[in-house]
């Protein structure tokens, strides 16, 4: 079964600064999709970025970034200019692309909480 | 609805009562999964629909989970005799099939708020 490791149960930024948290994976596929989410205190989780294993480019949304490097079976989440409402619990998700075997459901790391300081 | 729905928000259980869950999913998505959320922890995968069929259910923890989703929309999670240690936050989420599995979606799952349990 596909394992997702995020090594950093919690983290620290100041305000207007940049952090990067980490996310390793394991698994035998070449297609497959990697995600992650974003859960605030008592809120529903939203997806903050997706990245296709297929695509070398990295993906970009407005002040987040991610660094994907397939060989490592790594996927770090960068956020720019951090903000008091980046400040939420993490998580890293895999998913496989293939409907066959239990890859397909989307397995998701323990999760690292961002704290944001003013 | 524009997304996914969760009902009831929050539940408190004596042990040993039963307790049912209710997810919404959003119009159109083929697939539907709960998860299990511990404190402070990442979701736990508990089991998967597409449409009515249930196709994984590896991750229900005891013979007293029992989901069903028998129109292929509205799912609904069953605790039987629930014990402290079923304690948590129980996620519903709904994605689209994905595009090798011939639909369009991008694989994203699309979350409800969750329904918390507690069990005195």
């Amino acid at each position: 079964a596909q394992t997702v490791t995020q090594s950093q149960p919690e983290m620290s930024v100041q305000e207007a600064e940049t952090v990067t948290l980490s996310c390793t994976y394991d698994t035998s596929e070449s297609d497959y999709y990697l995600f992650w989410y974003k859960q605030p205190p008592s809120r529903q989780m939203i997806l903050v970025i997706r990245q296709e294993a297929y695509k070398q480019q990295n993906a970009t949304e407005n002040r987040f970034s991610v660094n994907f490097q397939k060989a490592a079976k790594s996927f770090s989440l960068k956020i720019s200019d951090s903000q008091l409402g980046d400040a939420a619990m993490y998580f890293c998700a895999y998913r496989s692309l293939h409907a066959s075997g239990g890859s397909y459901i989307p397995t998701f790391g323990r999760g690292t909480s961002l704290i944001v300081h003013p | 609805g524009a997304g996914v729905s969760q009902s009831p928000r929050y539940k408190v259980a004596k042990r040993g009562q039963d307790v049912a869950l209710r997810c919404d999913p959003i119009s159109g998505h083929v697939s539907l999964f709960w998860y299990q959320q511990a404190l402070g922890q990442g979701p736990e995968f508990l089991t998967y629909f597409q449409n009515e069929a249930q196709l994984d259910k590896s991750g229900l923890p005891s013979d007293r989970f029992f989901a069903e989703r028998p129109e292929g929309s509205v799912s609904t999670l069953k605790i039987q005799r629930t014990q402290q240690e079923d304690s948590a936050v129980y996620l519903c989420a709904s994605s689209l099939e994905r595009r090798l599995a011939g639909g369009s979606g991008t694989g994203e799952l699309f979350f409800g708020e969750g329904s918390r349990l507690t069990v005195l």
